[in-house]
């Protein structure tokens, strides 16, 4: 089943935060996210295990809630290179890394 | 390193026709997924290979998509015959990991079908 991203979309000026959520509503080993510019691949961001830890390089950071299936990735003091969409992606526990992609935050950022 | 390669880039073709998509992995990868991503969409899995065996294909329309993965390398998907409705970019990606843990993926940059 899909895990489902709020908001869907957001508009931020240089500078300003943002947190996108991730929710499943199954069992999940892992959560993935990635972001995708217009007319590229989805490029790999970073990876939470289940155990609630959080991981980050730069000023993009995620948490992991195992107990509530919950991810958030959350993007501070924004640049304009942080613009395209994010996706989770969830694998559950025997799922042999497979990977489950949500439908996508778009996030704008303007100078 | 390069990356995962793709090709074609761009493919147009009719209703009923076939086609072939080749993706050759990043060196060393023993896994291989094909995705689907059709327009405002996240990528779904289509197949995912372990060297050469397939380890998930639950999502692939087996009536009219194939895939292999030869030598466990190079891999094609093959459309036949194509609806208007596989319209979409087809994604490559490889991983290192064996099966169960969390490799991050690597996506090629995929190619666009357009049927009309």
């Amino acid at each position: 089943q899909q895990p489902v991203q709020s908001p869907q979309a957001v508009i931020l000026r240089e500078g300003e935060d943002a947190v996108i959520n991730c929710s499943s509503s199954k069992a999940l080993y892992s959560v993935h996210w990635y972001r995708q510019k217009h007319g590229e691949a989805p490029v790999f961001l970073m990876i939470l295990l289940k155990g609630g830890e959080q991981k980050g390089h730069d000023k993009i950071s995620a948490s992991f809630n195992e107990k509530k299936q919950q991810s958030s990735l959350y993007l501070t003091a924004s640049q304009l290179s942080y613009s395209g969409t994010y996706f989770c992606a969830v694998a559950g526990g025997t799922s042999y890394g497979k990977l489950t992609f949500g439908q996508g935050t778009i996030l704008t950022v303007h100078p | 390193e390069a990356g995962v390669a793709q090709s074609p880039r761009y493919k147009i073709i009719e209703k009923r026709q076939s086609v072939a998509f080749w993706c050759n992995p990043i060196s060393g990868h023993a896994t291989l997924y094909w995705y689907q991503q059709i327009l405002g969409q996240g990528p779904k899995l289509l197949i995912q290979f372990q060297n050469n065996g397939v380890v998930d294909d639950s999502q692939l329309p087996k009536d009219r998509f194939s895939a292999e993965r030869l030598k466990g390398v190079d891999s094609t998907l093959k459309i036949q015959p194509a609806k208007l409705e596989d319209s979409a970019v087809y994604l490559c990606a490889s991983s290192f990991g064996p099966k169960l843990l969390p490799y991050e993926q690597y996506f090629g940059p995929g190619t666009r079908l357009t049927v009309t």
